[in-house]
């Protein structure tokens, strides 16, 4: 079974600074997805950046990029240059692949809030 | 691209009441959307999978008679909370998969939510 950990219920971060959301993740399968969503309080979920486990770069998505470390089983989103509209809450998820009835599904960790200090 | 539409937004109704929830998928097809459940200050719990054309997947524990998926064209699915009780409110949130121009994978995209209260 697939299990997605992020263990910082809320992290504070001063404007302008960088801060990086802890994600741990546990499968045996080998070809896995990893993806992080921000939910604002409106409720929305937005995604924000993809990585796959075969991807030998770290993705990046504008302010976004996603460390990866597939030794130690850790996909950490460091978001630079925050934002008082980054102020949310950030899930992380994953999908397995391939086939089966399941593969397209996400298991989400239990969340970051992220509050953006001015 | 990838825009996801859920309507009503906020929706308040009496015990024992039926709700119908639409997800729409504005700007490309949906072969497979998916619902959720998610309870204040927790995380997204999925409900069941829904696929155009055929039956929805539940997931265990979820009542397939209470909460009853319709995913009858490539842009719509429809979850219908049939006699809703208190318990049943919720923040319902629903999502569809796409694969937009650009992208590396498909991924899932999601409305903007609906908050179920029931009297």
């Amino acid at each position: 079974a697939q299990k997605i950990t992020q263990t910082q219920p809320g992290m504070f971060v001063q404007e302008k600074e960088a801060v990086t959301l802890d994600c741990t993740y546990d499968t045996s399968d080998q070809s896995y997805g990893l993806f992080w969503y921000k939910q604002p309080s409106s409720g929305e979920m937005i995604f924000l950046i993809y990585q796959g486990s075969y991807d030998e770069q770290n993705a990046t998505e504008g302010r976004y990029s996603l460390n990866f470390q597939k030794a130690r089983k850790s996909a950490n989103l460091v978001i630079s240059a925050s934002q008082l509209g980054d102020s949310a809450m950030y899930f992380c998820a994953m999908r397995q692949y391939p086939g089966g009835a399941g593969s397209y599904q996400l298991t989400f960790g239990k969340g970051t809030k992220l509050s953006v200090i001015p | 691209g990838a825009v996801v539409s859920q309507h009503p937004s906020r929706v308040i109704c009496k015990s024992g009441t039926s709700v119908k929830i639409e997800c729409r998928s504005l700007d490309f097809q949906a072969t497979t959307m998916f619902w959720y459940r998610q309870f204040p200050k927790q995380s997204l719990m999925l409900m069941a999978t829904s696929n155009e054309g055929s039956k929805a997947t539940y997931e265990q524990g979820v009542e397939k008679d209470k909460f009853l998926i319709n995913h009858a064209s490539l842009t719509l699915s429809t979850l219908t909370v049939t006699s809703a009780h208190p318990e049943d409110s919720s923040f319902y949130i629903c999502s569809a998969r796409a694969l937009i121009a650009g992208a590396r994978t498909d991924t899932q995209y999601f409305g903007p939510g609906t908050r179920l209260t029931v009297l």
